[in-house]
């Protein structure tokens, strides 16, 4: 079965430095995609970036991006020039079409606190 | 729009009532979830429509009752609930569902509600 482990459950960055949020996952497909949610304290989830395993290039998002390292199956996130509007759970959210049968699966989640 | 929009917001009820929570996108998406959160846990999967057919009931008690009425309203209705049934109730929706193509397995969440069962 597909899992997802985020083994941070909390970290914490001073505003304008950056942090790095781990996520490695387990799975048998070679077609799969990534996620990283952003849940803030007022609970919307909202989606910050995408990764498509054929693709090798990493994604970017502003002050966001991934670290997608196949063969080892890790997927990090980077969060540049952090602000304090980006204190939230971070979800990794994984999803394929074949075990997992479409469903998103997520991580426990870390939390991010930001300081100023 | 990209906007999933739930309703009430908060709800508290008794174990011994019936209410319903609402769901509702116009982004033209086929596909709606509902997913269940406790706090400090990630989402768990409850149920999926896909043209407003249910295709996913992860084994949810039947005192959980969904209906999705159109492609773009998806209701839970709630009877004889449980305290431990207590959570967060997310929506979200995608423009379709075991989509292979990145584009349409974007899920996109709503702002959730907030149960309480005394």
């Amino acid at each position: 079965a597909q899992t997802v482990t985020q083994s941070q459950p909390e970290m914490s960055v001073q505003e304008a430095e950056t942090v790095t949020l781990s996520c490695t996952y387990d799975t048998s497909e070679s077609d799969y995609y990534l996620f990283w949610y952003k849940q803030p304290p007022s609970r919307q989830m909202i989606l910050v970036i995408r990764q498509e395993a054929y693709k090798q290039q990493n994604a970017t998002e502003n002050r966001f991006s991934v670290n997608f390292q196949k063969a080892a199956k890790s997927f990090s996130l980077k969060i540049s020039d952090s602000q304090l509007g980006d204190a939230a759970m971070y979800f990794c959210a994984y999803i394929d079409y074949g075990g997992s049968q479409g469903n998103l699966i997520f991580g426990k989640g870390t939390k991010l606190s930001v300081k100023p | 729009d990209t906007e999933v929009t739930q309703t009430p917001k908060h709800l508290v009820m008794g174990m011994t009532n019936k209410k319903s929570l609402k769901c509702e996108q116009h982004m033209g998406h086929r596909a709606m979830y509902w997913y269940k959160q406790k706090a400090k846990k990630p989402p768990e999967l409850m149920f999926v429509y896909s043209y407003e057919k249910l295709s996913i009931n992860e084994s949810v008690p039947s005192r959980f009752s969904p209906e999705c009425p159109n492609s773009s309203l998806l209701n839970l209705h709630l009877h004889a609930l449980q305290p431990e049934d207590s959570a967060l109730y997310l929506c979200a929706s995608s423009q379709d569902f075991r989509a292979r193509d990145s584009p349409y397995n974007e899920q996109f969440f709503g702002p959730g509600t907030r149960l309480t069962v005394l």
